[in-house]
């Protein structure tokens, strides 16, 4: 049973600090890693994605990989209230064709103005 | 490009009912996926197209759930003789040939009484 694991939280930041994220997942062969965002009854929304071992920035959005670990993280910087949500980190399956996506149960972050 | 859409958005219907959901993804995107999400959890993979043909279905979809993709575009799943159980947020993704990247739909909200 491949498993990706998140701290649950609720993760609390004042607004303008940095949030930090974690996950950790089983396959070890896995390739491909999503970070989604996920507002309270909505769908995910694509936030980040990353590759290849080492740092990837987008904006306030850093993610960060090291497979040797079987680690993934999500940095967001300068925080604001808008960023409250719940974080979904995904892994794409690495055996077979079926590209499917393996889940965490998803960090809630709250970001206090 | 219109997004991943689907319909209903919300179904209420009592035990023992059959429910269908259609899902119409982005245009020329030949992948398209089920997932199922609970209160707390993140998604959890159903199955998965590719054009036409039904390539995986998770162990969760017993044999009272069933997907279609008849011409390779829009995607149905049925519910047959649903339970309480099945109350969950029914989410259609899709992605393009050779493309990683899964752009979710808004979902259909499931709950039965």
């Amino acid at each position: 049973q491949k498993e990706v694991e998140q701290n649950s939280g609720p993760l609390s930041v004042p607004e303008g600090a940095i949030a930090s994220l974690n996950c950790t997942y089983s396959d070890r062969g896995s390739q491909s890693f999503f970070w989604y965002r996920q507002y309270s009854g909505k769908s995910p929304e694509l936030i980040m994605f990353i590759y290849s071992n080492g740092d990837k920035e987008d904006g306030r959005f850093t993610a960060q990989l090291n497979k040797a670990s079987q680690y993934v993280s999500l940095l967001i910087r300068d925080s604001q209230p808008s960023d409250s949500a719940t974080y979904l980190c995904a892994v794409m399956d690495s055996g077979g064709s079926n590209y499917k996506l393996t889940f965490g149960k998803g960090t809630l972050l709250t970001v206090n103005p | 490009d219109t997004g991943v859409s689907q319909d209903p958005r919300h179904k209420i219907t009592k035990r023992g009912q059959n429910v269908t959901f259609r899902c119409d993804p982005i245009s020329e995107h030949n992948r398209l996926y089920w997932y199922r999400q609970t209160l707390g959890q993140g998604p959890e993979f159903l199955t998965y197209f590719q054009n036409e043909a039904q390539l995986e279905k998770s162990r969760l979809l017993s044999d009272r759930f069933s997907a279609e993709r008849p011409k390779g575009s829009f995607s149905t799943l049925e519910i047959q003789r649903t339970e309480q159980g099945d109350s969950a947020m029914y989410l259609c993704a899709s992605s393009p040939e050779g493309g990683n990247i899964q752009y979710f739909g808004a979902g259909t909200r499931l709950s039965v009484l």
